[in-house]
């Protein structure tokens, strides 16, 4: 079992359709959850982090961390096309590393 | 404005080639990292470094060596390319501290090997 399990998609949703993302892990040891966000032909960008439970907002993104449960999400309220890309769940853990799922690439059709 | 470069957007190589892959990052983090991006698998980590002249092996190491002879600079090396490294090599850095550790990505090297 991979440490953090992410559905690859795609994802098509309407333009202003509610998105929910979502990842489990498996490894407990370390907190911090992060969000990156992959456009075509580019490197990763940091969407959003949270630590332990709870919810992060951020304008239309909302990142949420079940801990009992081991999910992540990350849900965008009004979606638009040029939220069109490859969303990347990953779990850090106390080295600095990051443990990555393997991404959901998400269609915003207008 | 942080930022990662590597030397190569695009590259062809051929099966048993030596092939040097660099990144520049001009923030002076201490951490670098060396990941392949392959479809259905997300980002697996190669190496990384602490420090200068540093190195740890990370998950997938085997084919693959690094150098750090400065901070700013980190490379990838595939002593001899096979045709199953044939994919995207993305290079990114972050400081030391207090966690949460922001990683920056550089743009990426698709490298495809014949």
């Amino acid at each position: 079992q991979k440490e953090v399990e992410q559905d690859p998609g795609p994802l098509s949703v309407p333009e202003g359709a509610i998105v929910s993302l979502n990842c489990t892990y498996s490894n407990s040891a370390f907190q911090y959850f992060m969000w990156y966000r992959q456009y075509s032909r580019k490197g990763p960008e940091l969407l959003m982090y949270t630590y332990s439970s709870g919810n992060k907002e951020d304008g239309r993104f909302t990142a949420q961390v079940d801990k009992s449960s081991k999910y992540i999400s990350l849900f965008i309220r009004d979606s638009q096309p040029s939220d069109s890309a490859t969303y990347l769940c990953a779990r850090m853990d106390s080295s600095y590393k990051l443990i990555f799922g393997s991404g959901t690439r998400l269609l915003v059709r207008p | 404005d942080v930022k990662v470069t590597q030397s190569s957007r695009y590259l062809v190589k051929r099966t048993g080639e030596k092939v040097f892959l660099e990144c520049v990052q001009d923030m002076d983090h201490e951490n670098m990292f060396w990941y392949r991006q392959d479809p259905g698998l997300g980002l697996r980590l190669i190496y990384f470094s602490y420090d200068v002249k540093m190195k740890e092996k990370g998950d997938i190491p085997e084919g693959y060596s690094v150098s750090r002879e400065k901070k700013e600079r980190f490379s990838l090396i595939l002593e001899s390319a096979s045709t199953n490294q044939t994919s995207m090599y993305l290079c990114a850095s972050t400081f030391s501290g207090r966690a949460p550790n922001e990683q920056f990505f550089g743009p990426g090297t698709r490298l495809t090997v014949l």
